[in-house]
Order: structure tokens, then C-alpha cells, then sequence
């Protein structure tokens, strides 16, 4: 089974909205990376965030860590067009394995 | 190159033929790694290499599929006998080395149909 699983499945917003989308896991881990991927092709990477880091920024985007709820959140302000994509999370268990990603959310943005 | 490379970006095959599928990565990059991705759905891990050391390939699906890497550069993916439940986007990445801090750079894919 998947290790993270992205929620909700789908998300559509208008432009200038604010975005969330969560991540769940199961076991604990040393880092959360999210990604972005436009059009079924090549993922992006956004931002990583360490299991002992509770928040991070970049830019428009606002990443949340609860070790104790095993969960992440991702926070896209003022949201635009160009936006729209999947987003996944993507978690590992130690730092040799590879990472495991989510089903993604996909995040439709209308202007 | 600037980024990971695959070829072909499409590839159509008849059920029962072999496909070969390339992943060029980023130069200096140890680490590369295979995944599949069905329509509509996440990620899922077949293969990593990293330098010289024996490759993780317990995402493999079946016999049919493996892999090489020649030293730290190109790796091709082959599908044996292919069946209609392979055709997927087949995605590479590199990464700096193994660990998982270090951010996974992702070529554009190859999308195979089997028919």
C-alpha cells in the first residue's frame, strides 16, 4: 500500500483562491518532499521538509509537518492559472531507501 | 545536458514484442531511478541504481522487466513479451546520490501503449 496518500483526490479553485492539500503516512520518516507534475510527464520537485521541521516557505508555497499526526499539508497562495497540475507527496523510511510517493492531488485552478 | 533525458517520448508496441526504454541523467548524478505510472495514479518504484552497488530491484513487477546502467550514466529499461497491463508512463530520475534528502530531477517520460 501506498506509504502517503494525498488529499483530496481532486481540487478545482478559482484563480486568486488559496489551495490546500494534505499528505498522510504510515510509518515514521526522516523527510517530506512534495512534487508537482504538469500534463502526466515529469514531476518537479517544490520543497522538502525534514521530520524535525514543523513549517517551511517558498514563495507562494507554505509547507506544514505534524510528526504526530504523521501528516503534511501544502498551502499554495494566490493561486493562478499555471497552477494547475497533480501534486504528490513523496516520503521515505530511512535515508537509504527510495522515496515513496502518493496518488497525488490534482488541483485545478480556473480563472 | 541540462536535465534527464529519455527516449523515445512515445512508444507503441503489439502485445508479445520487447521494448527498450533510455534514461539519460544528469551528468555527475549517482543515483537514477525507474518508476512506472499508470493513468491517473501515483508513482511506482521499479528500479534504483546508485554508483557501483548492486541495484535495488524490488519494485521490478515480473521477470519480464529489468534493467542496466552502464557506470553513472545511461540506463535502459526493458520490457520483455509486453502485455497490455504494462502500458504505462515510464518516468527516470536522478539524483545527486542516494539519499533521500536530496531532490529526485525527473525526465519528461516515455509513454508506452501496447496493443
Amino acid at each position: 500500500s501506498q506509504q502517503g496518500e494525498e488529499d483530496p483526490q481532486a481540487l478545482s479553485i478559482q484563480e486568486g483562491e488559496n489551495a490546500t492539500m494534505n499528505c498522510s503516512y504510515k510509518t515514521s520518516i526522516n523527510n517530506l518532499q512534495w512534487y508537482r507534475q504538469n500534463s502526466g510527464r515529469g514531476l518537479v520537485h517544490l520543497i522538502l521538509i525534514r521530520s524535525n521541521e514543523r513549517e517551511k516557505h517558498s514563495g507562494r508555497l507554505r509547507v506544514t509537518l505534524d510528526t504526530s499526526k504523521k501528516s503534511s499539508s501544502l498551502l499554495i497562495t494566490a493561486s493562478r492559472a499555471a497552477d494547475t497540475a497533480s501534486y504528490f507527496c513523496a516520503t521515505d523510511l530511512s535515508g537509504n531507501t527510495p522515496l515513496v510517493f502518493g496518488k497525488g492531488t490534482r488541483l485545478s485552478v480556473i480563472a | 545536458g541540462a536535465g534527464v533525458s529519455q527516449s523515445p517520448s512515445n512508444k507503441v508496441t503489439e502485445k508479445g514484442k520487447d521494448v527498450e526504454l533510455r534514461c539519460d541523467p544528469i551528468s555527475g548524478h549517482t543515483a537514477l531511478y525507474w518508476y512506472r505510472q499508470r493513468l491517473g495514479q501515483g508513482l511506482e518504484f521499479l528500479i534504483y541504481f546508485q554508483g557501483n552497488s548492486a541495484p535495488d530491484k524490488s519494485g521490478l513487477p515480473s521477470d519480464r522487466f529489468s534493467a542496466e546502467r552502464t557506470g553513472e550514466s545511461v540506463s535502459t529499461l526493458t520490457i520483455q513479451r509486453t502485455q497490455q497491463e504494462d502500458s504505462a508512463v515510464y518516468l527516470c530520475a536522478s539524483s545527486q546520490d542516494y539519499r533521500t534528502y536530496n531532490e529526485q530531477f525527473f525526465g519528461p517520460g516515455t509513454r508506452l501503449t501496447v496493443l
